[in-house]
């Protein structure tokens, strides 16, 4: 069966600063990976997906995420946050089945 | 706009009542999700629809009851629902055919509160 792990829960930050949010899967063949954001009272929409191809994947508002096969994992990054980045960011992976699975989620909070 | 609707948006009732959820999607997509999200856990998966068959049951108590007339649409069917039952009811769909397949795209949910 396929999982998912967010290690952070809670992240806050100033505007400017670096994001790196942690995610980790389990499942041992091909996948395909997606980051989805939540802003507050909205629906869940994608940041970005890898199906295939370039491990570094570019999304919408400057988020980029790398898929590290070795280490299972596809980090979500931002080189630089603003305010209206807070929202909620879910991890999901797809595995054998093509339902996805998703993490617990990071409440990303960014101070003005 | 994701082309995926779900009414109503929010929805008050008591333990004895019985309502429905709806999802509409206008993707095309053959697959159909309704996920639970409640604060501080985990999306819960609760059925997947794929061409109009249930393929997934996760565990969910029978007072809720799915329903997929069609490809386009997806019913929730509640009854004698409890209180913890309260959350942010999601619908997706997705394609799930050979090299089409698609990310699910997620309808805005149903904010239901169980008094």
């Amino acid at each position: 069966a396929q999982s998912v792990s967010q290690h952070n829960h809670h992240v806050i930050l100033s505007e400017a600063a670096s994001l790196e949010l942690g995610c980790n899967y389990s499942y041992g063949g091909t996948v395909n990976l997606f980051w989805y954001v939540q802003y507050p009272g909205q629906h869940l929409q994608l940041l970005l997906k890898y199906f295939s191809g370039d491990p570094l994947v570019k999304g919408i508002k400057g988020f980029e995420a790398e898929f590290i096969k070795s280490k299972f994992s596809f980090n979500l990054r931002k080189p630089s946050v603003q305010w209206s980045d807070t929202a909620e960011y879910f991890c999901a992976v797809r595995g054998g089945s093509y339902i996805p699975t998703f993490g617990r989620g990071t409440s990303l909070i960014v101070h003005p | 706009e994701t082309g995926v609707t779900q009414t109503p948006r929010h929805l008050v009732m008591g333990m004895t009542n019985k309502k429905s959820l709806k999802c509409e999607q206008h993707l095309g997509h053959n697959a159909m999700y309704w996920y639970k999200q409640s604060a501080k856990k985990p999306l819960e998966l609760m059925f997947v629809y794929s061409l109009e068959e249930r393929v997934e049951n996760n565990s969910v108590p029978s007072r809720f009851s799915p329903e997929c007339p069609n490809s386009s649409h997806l019913f929730l069917h509640l009854h004698t629902l409890q209180p913890e039952d309260s959350a942010l009811y999601l619908c997706a769909s997705s394609q799930d055919m050979g090299t089409g397949k698609t990310e699910a795209f997620f309808g805005q949910g149903t904010r239901l509160t169980v008094v």
